[in-house]
Order: C-alpha cells, then sequence, then structure tokens
C-alpha cells in the first residue's frame, strides 16, 4: 500500500464555496500531481510541482490553484466551486531514481457541486 | 507527443476464462509502461510497470503483460478471470521528460459468473 491520503473522500457544495482538497505523503516523493476524472472519462493531468514552492499547470485547463509549502503536502483548491467542477480528483506522487518512476495514487477525492 | 490507445473500451468474459485488453502507444522517447486498475469508488493501483528491463513483465493478481517494440503494444494479460477482477483497466506511458504520464481511455473489464 502507497503512503498517500486525500482527504475528504466525498464532498458536496453549493455553488460559491471555496473548497480545499487535501493531499498528503508520507514518502518523502519530491514529485506530486493532481488528475481530474469525469465518471466513465480519461484522466487528465491539472496540476504538479517537482518540489517545495514549485507548482506548473497540466494538460488540461482548470480553474484550481495548488500550493506545495511542504515536500509532503500538496493542496488543490477552488476559490468559487461551480457545477462543472463536479469530477473526481485524484492525487499522485512519486520519486525520481532507479525504478522509482513509479506514480502512487491516493485513493481520490468525489466533488460534487449543487 | 505521446499518446496511449486501448483498443476496447469494454470486455466481458467469463470467470475462469483468459483476459486480454489490449494497449499500443506512441512515445518519442524510449517508453516506461504501466497498467493500473481502478474499482469502484477506490483510487488507482499500480498493476504492473515496464522499465526497459525484460520485455515480459509480472504483476500482481496473476496479471501480466507483453512489451513488443515492433508492435508498439503492450497488452495485459491473465489466465483465468476472477470476480474480483473486476474493474477499470488504464494503460500508461511515462513522458520522457520527468514523470508526467498519459493514460488511456481505459478499458472496464467484466467478469461473468
Amino acid at each position: 500500500e502507497a503512503d498517500i491520503y486525500q482527504t475528504p473522500r466525498y464532498l458536496v457544495i453549493g455553488t460559491g464555496k471555496k473548497i480545499t482538497l487535501e493531499c498528503s505523503q508520507t514518502m518523502g516523493h519530491d514529485k506530486m500531481y493532481w488528475y481530474q476524472q469525469d465518471p466513465g472519462m480519461e484522466l487528465h493531468l491539472i496540476h504538479y510541482s517537482y518540489g517545495v514552492n514549485s507548482t506548473e499547470k497540466g494538460d488540461l485547463s482548470s480553474e484550481s490553484t495548488v500550493s506545495r509549502i511542504r515536500t509532503e503536502h500538496f493542496p488543490l483548491t477552488l476559490e468559487s466551486a461551480r457545477p462543472s467542477h463536479t469530477s473526481q480528483y485524484l492525487c499522485a506522487s512519486s520519486r525520481q531514481g532507479a525504478g522509482g518512476n513509479t506514480i502512487y495514487f491516493g485513493e481520490g477525492s468525489w466533488l460534487t457541486v449543487v | 507527443a505521446q499518446s496511449v490507445t486501448q483498443l476496447d473500451s469494454h470486455v466481458s468474459v467469463s470467470e475462469g476464462t483468459p483476459v486480454l485488453l489490449r494497449c499500443n502507444y506512441s512515445s518519442s522517447y524510449s517508453p516506461s509502461l504501466f497498467w493500473y486498475v481502478q474499482h469502484p469508488n477506490k483510487g488507482l493501483q499500480l498493476l504492473l510497470k515496464y522499465t526497459s528491463a525484460a520485455t515480459l513483465v509480472k504483476g500482481i493478481n496473476g496479471f501480466e503483460a507483453e512489451f513488443k517494440k515492433s508492435e508498439t503494444s503492450f497488452h495485459l494479460t491473465k489466465p483465468s478471470a476472477h470476480m474480483s477482477d473486476a474493474a477499470e483497466y488504464f494503460c500508461v506511458v511515462r513522458t520522457g521528460a520527468g514523470n508526467m504520464l498519459t493514460f488511456g481511455g481505459g478499458t472496464r473489464l467484466m467478469v461473468k459468473p
């Protein structure tokens, strides 16, 4: 089992609310990622980080923002949620090295905006 | 540019029969390839990975995959399906720079009693 945790697992919120999805890993990995997956659809990378104070946007445009103040923590924030943000958000981490290019995923956060 | 094509969006097999989930890729670099499984309401779990060592890769739960460079394929197989194998399976190629992943569209495996 990989040591990467996401909270909350399930969240239903109203339009216009601010929410933060938490992601923490205890493996000391430098690289962390956020993926978005709509039901039955492909995963898309929305944010990634190569280390502390490093954040980059991914392939899919997203209105969310991320921060990386500590190695183990990579929260994702939506300042004003909309129904179009309803989706599953998957956090992941990895460490570069010999055989270290495997990416480990959290269990996901299911967000519903009503 | 990298891309991954999973040739079947749905595969249905009977319990005890072989499983074949097909995946083709394109990559500008020597690729690393992965298969992940996602059970309902669960996160993604790594089944196996290919990173330029042996071309036949064995993973967890009896799954294996063979890297065929000439066919640009990385098909996932299992000799005998179990009911617990019912899930969605993703074929993934690692981008050459860093650890960026490109996911296939997923194949939903259904296992009939």
